[in-house]
């Protein structure tokens, strides 16, 4: 599905420790998101990039941080994750001018 | 920003019947309404979406409707089938400014064979 890979897939981890998830995309697009998927509060937007090494906050950046050195890949950076970053995590590209978003298959993050 | 309110949150119903899910939203200049469908352990995936000049759009079974006055736009589905089960996402996304939309917080649609 619009070539998005998300790596790893499944990871636990522990309370105070780095965590980094990949997002890499081969359809060339130009706009990459990343979400977090929890039980009643749908879809939140975590960060977003409108190109490389353009990035900007969304609803819940707090405890985020992403960084895009390449069209093809979007970094989502936990610097010292918490209980309460306990999550799905998506990630979703856009093509210029697009208006549907293609997501990857997400990746289950437990912290313990 | 933008504000999408989507109920209900859980939707049960038999397979035949038909099920609509209502979602709300805050700015009026708001003018692309996407829907999305994610089946359990499954990524979500565009199903069907609507633009502001258009009052209703329909694929087969689904179709959606729009009420800009109201603000408000809905996705029917019609005899369900059990495949149908899934979590759908209303989001809606404004014309200025960035082409982020804003998500709904989802609703579970459970169809009973």
């Amino acid at each position: 599905d619009a070539g998005i890979t998300q790596s790893p897939r499944h990871k636990v981890t522990e309370t105070g420790t780095p965590v980094t998830l990949r997002c890499h995309q081969t359809e060339n697009h130009r706009y990459m998101y990343w979400y977090r998927q929890d039980p009643g509060h749908g879809l939140r937007l975590i960060h977003y990039s409108y190109g490389v090494k353009d990035t900007d906050k969304g609803e819940v950046s707090d405890g985020y941080s992403v960084s895009r050195s390449k069209t093809e890949d979007f970094l989502l950076t936990l610097e010292s994750a918490t209980s309460s970053q306990t999550s799905v995590y998506f990630c979703a590209t856009q093509e210029t001018g697009g208006e549907k978003l293609f997501f990857g298959s997400g990746t289950q993050l437990s912290v313990l | 920003g933008e504000n999408v309110e989507q109920h209900p949150s859980t939707l049960s119903v038999q397979e035949g019947d038909s099920a609509v899910i209502k979602c709300t939203y805050s700015d009026s200049a708001s003018n692309y309404f996407p829907w999305y469908k994610q089946e359990l352990g499954k990524r979500p995936q565009l199903i069907i979406d609507i633009r502001s000049n258009v009052g209703e759009k329909k694929d087969q079974r689904i179709a959606v409707t729009l009420n800009k006055t109201a603000k408000h736009f809905s996705l029917h589905i019609t005899e369900t089938q059990p495949e149908d089960s899934a979590v759908y996402f209303c989001a809606a996304r404004t014309s200025g400014g960035s082409y982020i939309p804003t998500f709904g917080r989802g609703t579970s649609l459970i169809v009973h064979p």
